[in-house]
């Protein structure tokens, strides 16, 4: 597609439930990488992929959430259990390639709010 | 790994004033550094970059300066304009991804 695309764009959930955020990353970006930014901060590392190689985790902050990337194109990220600090907007980036030189292009994000 | 800081969190100009932000990493490895602006309930969006081969890069108003010696790179917008007004962020790799700063508010006032 002509950019990367999130969804949904906004999402309420109750304390205590499961959700998944979709991005479906620019056609050929070969990385793909998940972001979090609470209200007023920064951007927060959360997990990266890139082609069929073992991804990055290093940034999930708990064993509640996970991610995947299925055919090396679209990636879904998972929250278990949803606690009230998981409220943040989720941003998804694509980038033709790792390494040097290639910067990210942002999807508009998901806003998770957990009530 | 890699920690950017990124100085001040908040920056009030007049319009037609220059600005300027600064960002510190810690990793002597990191070779690529791009700055993105995020206006209000918008997704950031790259402005500008610079890799650690060159000194100095400049696009109409906006220019970049890298230090590698000192491991410090900084924003310059001249002739600021309210539409400039924005959260604009710092990044340096850090193997194969980009670490951020925490970001700078920028106000420009008419």
């Amino acid at each position: 597609g002509a950019g990367v695309s999130q969804s949904p764009s906004n999402k309420v959930t109750e304390k205590g439930k499961d959700v998944e955020l979709r991005c479906d990353p620019i056609s050929g970006h070969t990385a793909l990488y998940w972001y979090r930014q609470s209200l007023g901060q920064g951007l927060e590392f959360l997990i990266y992929f890139q082609g069929n190689s073992a991804p990055d985790k290093s940034g999930l902050p708990s064993d509640r959430f996970s991610a995947e990337r299925t055919g090396g194109s679209v990636s879904t990220l998972t929250i278990q259990r949803t606690q009230q600090e998981d409220s943040a907007v989720y941003l998804c980036a694509s980038s033709p390639q790792l390494g040097w030189g290639y910067g990210y292009t942002f999807g508009s994000g998901t806003r998770l709010t957990v009530v | 790994g890699e920690n950017v800081e990124q100085h001040p969190s908040t920056l009030s100009v007049q319009e037609g004033d220059s600005a300027v932000i600064k960002c510190t990493y810690s990793d002597s490895a990191s070779n690529y550094f791009p700055w993105y602006k995020q206006e209000l309930g918008k997704r950031p969006q790259l402005i500008i970059d610079i890799r650690s081969n060159v000194g100095e890069k400049k696009d109409q108003r906006i220019a970049v300066t890298l230090n590698k010696t000192a491991k410090h790179f900084s924003l310059h917008i001249t002739e600021t304009q309210p539409e400039d007004s924005a959260v604009y962020f710092c990044a340096a790799t850090s193997g194969s991804r980009l670490t951020f700063g925490e970001g700078t508010q920028l106000t420009v006032n008419p």
